[in-house]
C-alpha cells in the first residue's frame, strides 16, 4: 500500500496559519473519516493531535484543526508558535489496515 | 495514565529474529476494546505500521511483512511482543509499540485506526 502524500516541508512565521495536506485515494482518505494526525519532535515518539479528521484529544490546543475534501485531508495550525516546529504525519484507514504519510517538517521562521 | 515501554536487544544479526516486548502500565492489556500495535520508523523516514494483536487469538499484520511477523500477548505479564524473522539491514529502525483505540458496541468491537498512546521507541540495528 503506498504511503499518503504530504509536502516535505511547510514554514510560517509566528502567529501565522499554515496548512499541511495529506493526499490519498478514494479507498482510504476519500471514503472513510479515519484520518489522524501526529506530531513528532526529534528523537521522540509521535503524539496524537487529531483523530477521525477533526477531533482533538484532551489537552491538544484549539489551534490545531482538521478537515477533509475528497481524497485530501488537511491539518491547519493557527497562531503558529515556536513549539509547533516538529514533524507531522497523517494516517488513514486502508484496505490493508493503516497507512501513514511521508511526514511534513514544519519550520517556524 | 497509560504508559508503554519497549524493551529488547538493540543489535540483531542478519538472518536472525528480532524480538521486542512492550510492557503496558496504567491499564490492563486484557481490558478489551484496544488493539495493541507495533509501528516502526526507518532512520530519517516515515512511519510504517507492522501489525496488531487484539486478544490472544486475533492478530493482523501488514501484508508486506506478514510472512516474517508474529505478535503475541501475555496477559499475566501485561505485555505484548513482536518477533520479526530473517531480518536484513532494511529492518533497521526505531520500533514503537502503541495502543490503537477501538469502539465496542452493537455486539462487537471495531477498530478506530488511531493510536492514542505510544512507547518511547526502541532502536534496533541489524548488523553483523
Amino acid at each position: 500500500q503506498s504511503a499518503l502524500t504530504q509536502p516535505a516541508s511547510v514554514s510560517g512565521s509566528p502567529g501565522q496559519s499554515i496548512t499541511i495536506s495529506c493526499t490519498g485515494i478514494s479507498s482510504d482518505v476519500g471514503d472513510y473519516n479515519y484520518v489522524s494526525w501526529y506530531q513528532q519532535y526529534p528523537g521522540k515518539a509521535p503524539t496524537l493531535i487529531l483523530y477521525e479528521v477533526t477531533n482533538r484529544p484532551s489537552g491538544v490546543p484549539y489551534r490545531f484543526s482538521g478537515s477533509k475534501s475528497g481524497n485530501t485531508a488537511s491539518l491547519t495550525i493557527s497562531g503558529l508558535q515556536a513549539k509547533d516546529e516538529a514533524d507531522y504525519y497523517c494516517s488513514s484507514y486502508t484496505s490493508t489496515s493503516v497507512v501513514f504519510g511521508g511526514g511534513t517538517k514544519v519550520t517556524v521562521l | 495514565q497509560v504508559q508503554l515501554q519497549e524493551s529488547g536487544p538493540g543489535l540483531v544479526k542478519p538472518s536472525q529474529t528480532l524480538s521486542l516486548t512492550c510492557t503496558v502500565s496504567g491499564d490492563s492489556i486484557n481490558s478489551g476494546g484496544y488493539y495493541w500495535s507495533w509501528i516502526r520508523q526507518h532512520p530519517g523516514k516515515g512511519l510504517e505500521w507492522i501489525g496488531y494483536i487484539y486478544d490472544s487469538e486475533s492478530a493482523y499484520y501488514n501484508p508486506s511483512l506478514k510472512s516474517r511477523v508474529t505478535i503475541s500477548l501475555d496477559t499475566s505479564k501485561n505485555h505484548f511482543s513482536l518477533r520479526l524473522s530473517f531480518v536484513t539491514a532494511a529492518d533497521t529502525a526505531v520500533y514503537y509499540c502503541a495502543r490503537e483505540m477501538g469502539y465496542c458496541g452493537g455486539g462487537g468491537c471495531y477498530r478506530q485506526y488511531y493510536f492514542d498512546y505510544w512507547g518511547q521507541g526502541a532502536l534496533v540495528t541489524v548488523s553483523s
